[in-house]
């Protein structure tokens, strides 16, 4: 089973959309929960942290739920360009961030 | 500013060859991580340094590949005897220090075994 699970997709969502992207982690021990954003061919950049409370930046919000060891991302008022692929990743705590990446989401936005 | 980089961008190498991956990390960052992306996967963990002391390498898949960064600023990741299953884009990311900064990845090497 991998470490972190997230449905490949691809959404296929026309502008203006509300999409919600979901994950799922095994290792109990994660600390730190974050998107990152990869354009085709592109390295990924990081979207937003997420925090136990929920936050939200613009029109994107991020969830957790430690306790079902869950993840979710919701875009709201879709554009062109948030076409990408969306990457759901844990680190553990020790030190160091060693980013645990799930395999993707894709997301194509269409007018 | 400028971020991280990484050479070379390409790079077809024949079943069998040595390749060396650069990385050149944003200026003062202490901590570095390569990541091995397959195509269609997210990237996977390969090693970790903080300055020149290369801290965790459980990532890497096989003794054949071998990380370095000697004077704790630019790194290479060797790949000795590559194999077809080594087709992947390597990624390179540094964080001014460590446990809650930010990773901040390179373009990537896209490494491209015949």
């Amino acid at each position: 089973r991998k470490e972190v699970e997230q449905d490949p997709g691809p959404f296929n969502v026309p502008e203006g959309a509300t999409v919600a992207f979901n994950c799922t982690y095994s290792n109990s021990a994660s600390q730190s929960f974050f998107w990152y954003r990869q354009d085709c061919r592109k390295e990924p950049k990081l979207l937003m942290s997420v925090y136990s409370s929920g936050n939200e930046d613009g029109r994107f919000t991020a969830q957790l739920n430690r306790a079902s060891q869950y993840i979710s991302l919701l875009i709201r008022d879709s554009k062109l360009s948030d076409s990408a692929t969306y990457l759901c990743v844990v680190s553990l705590s020790g030190g160091y961030n060693k980013l645990i990446f799930g395999a993707g989401t894709r997301l194509a936005v269409h007018p | 500013g400028a971020g991280v980089s990484q050479s070379p961008r390409y790079k077809v190498a024949k079943r069998g060859q040595d390749v060396a991956l650069r990385c050149d990390p944003i200026s003062g960052h202490v901590s570095l991580f390569w990541y091995q992306q397959a195509l269609g996967q997210g990237p996977e963990f390969l090693t970790y340094f903080q300055n020149e002391a290369q801290l965790d390498k459980s990532g890497l898949p096989s003794d054949r590949f071998f990380a370095e960064r000697p004077e704790g600023s630019v790194s290479t990741l060797k790949i000795q005897r590559t194999q077809q299953e080594d087709s992947a884009v390597y990624l390179c990311a540094s964080s001014l220090y460590g446990e809650f900064e930010t990773q901040y990845f390179g373009p990537g090497t896209r490494l491209l075994v015949l």
